[in-house]
């Protein structure tokens, strides 16, 4: 039982142009939602997040968009860049609160060609 | 600032043996995860800890035990090695979301 999907393994893009990463997920109980960034041999590392009472949620050139009707979401990435080049997941967690578990999609596989 | 520490880095194990996977944190964090992550699939919750002295399954426990004795180690345990388990596994700690993780230990069992 997959309760979160990211259901395009990888994506490649050209440098300065957009990259959309998209996560579906199942669960109604989850209300917070994080995306993660993971380089080879290296642990994944926080990038953004956004709770349920938000639709979009924007650090610099990362924007997160939740629709919670959908139970869709979607972060993108302008202008991308090489270093950006990284295995993006997406979690969920039923809340904020301390040490929330988290649930992980399998991942995309993100290139951004120069 | 060493954040989340795992040794070792890498390791191969032979069916049937043991071995521990240490992980320190020097963050404070009452939180700390195990989790694996097999090639093209998430990271999977194994075992996690909401403070010392208290720990609980997550969604993949079984063959390996964890201990958490202080706030800053939450060393996993895999008593009778078998090729399943080969995997990279990743701690993790938070006090709130997120949760910050170590570099990994890439587990290889032959």
């Amino acid at each position: 039982d997959q309760q979160v999907k990211q259901n395009s393994p990888s994506l490649s893009v050209q440098e300065g142009r957009i990259s959309i990463l998209n996560c579906d997920y199942t669960n109604s109980m989850f209300d917070y939602f994080l995306w993660y960034k993971k380089y080879p041999a290296e642990g994944p590392t926080f990038l953004i997040s956004i709770s349920s009472i938000k639709d979009k949620n924007e650090d610099g050139r990362f924007t997160v968009f939740l629709n919670k009707s959908a139970k869709h979401l979607s972060l993108h990435i302008v202008p991308s860049q090489p270093g950006d080049s990284a295995v993006y997941f997406c979690a969920a967690s039923p809340d904020l609160t301390s040490g929330s578990r988290l649930t992980f999609g399998e991942g995309t596989q993100l290139t951004v060609n120069p | 600032n060493a954040g989340v520490t795992q040794t070792p880095k890498f390791r191969i194990l032979k069916i049937g043996q043991s071995m521990t996977l240490q992980c320190t944190q020097d963050m404070n964090h009452n939180y700390m995860y195990w989790y694996r992550q097999d090639p093209g699939m998430g990271l999977k919750l194994i075992y996690y800890s909401v403070g010392a002295g208290i720990t609980d399954k997550g969604e993949v426990p079984n063959g390996y035990n964890v201990s958490r004795s202080t706030t800053e180690d939450f060393p996993l345990r895999l008593e009778l090695a078998a090729p399943s388990q080969t995997s990279v596994y990743f701690c993790a700690s938070s006090s709130q979301a997120p949760q910050h993780f170590g570099d990994g230990t890439r587990l290889s069992i032959l």
